[in-house]
């Protein structure tokens, strides 16, 4: 199985701060990497597909990178409304872990 | 526009079945892999199990296997997830989603909520 880890778990940040998460697999996946947002009683929403493709509808200040092993998630001007859970999670073979979160506190 | 409708959760005793349903409509159902997805309380996502399109080919996570069983039926546009002997690790928030091997889960159901417990 690919092992996938998050990092930070954590983080607190102010309005208008620029915001990267870390998402690293076990081995290497290509681009089959994706990134999405949950918040509280409310369905994961997805933000990023393939790495670095912005989902339909999602602002452009948010942005991922990455290829084979390492991958990053980048707010660049957090907003009140991102806070929430951040979940990476890999689409290139079963089964389709997740990361452990990193829980985003606006501060 | 997409939409998935999740039903069919509830509570149930240790041991028992439940089957849940995610209606899909707004896309063309047959042509796209299906998934479920939970998150047990307290706890981060879980990947469930996928269907192809066309339901040929299913997948499990481990702690599922021998005891969940996915299906489609695409002349109803319905997913559903067969879960017998359950445990009460298996409570949790299960979502259906639209994608799978390869593909995001870019669509998701507002989730039902399984509890097992005596």
């Amino acid at each position: 199985d690919i092992q996938m880890t998050q990092s930070p778990s954590s983080l607190s940040a102010s309005v208008g701060d620029r915001v990267t998460i870390t998402c690293r697999t076990s081995q290497s996946i290509s681009i089959y990497l994706n990134w999405y947002q949950k918040k509280p009683g409310k369905a994961p929403y997805l933000l990023i597909y393939a790495a670095s493709s912005l989902q339909s509808g999602v602002p452009s200040r948010f942005s991922g990178g990455g290829s084979g092993t390492d991958f990053t998630l980048t707010i660049s001007s957090l907003q009140p409304e991102d806070f929430g859970t951040y979940y990476c999670q890999q689409s290139y073979s079963t089964p389709f872990t997740f990361g452990q979160g990193t829980k985003l506190e606006i501060k | 526009e997409v939409e998935l409708l999740d039903s069919g959760g509830g509570l149930v005793q240790p041991g028992g079945s439940l089957r849940l349903s995610c209606a899909g409509s707004g896309f063309t159902f047959s042509s796209f892999d299906m998934s479920w997805v939970r998150q047990a309380p307290g706890k981060g996502l879980e990947w469930v199990s996928s269907i192809t399109g066309s339901g040929g080919s299913t997948y499990y996570a481990d702690s599922v296997k021998g005891r969940f069983t996915i299906s489609r039926d695409n002349s109803k546009n319905t997913l559903y997830l067969q879960m017998n002997s359950l445990r009460a690790e298996d409570t949790a928030v299960y979502y259906c989603a639209k994608g799978g091997d390869s593909w995001p889960f870019d669509y998701w159901g507002q989730g039902t909520l399984v509890t097992v417990s005596s």
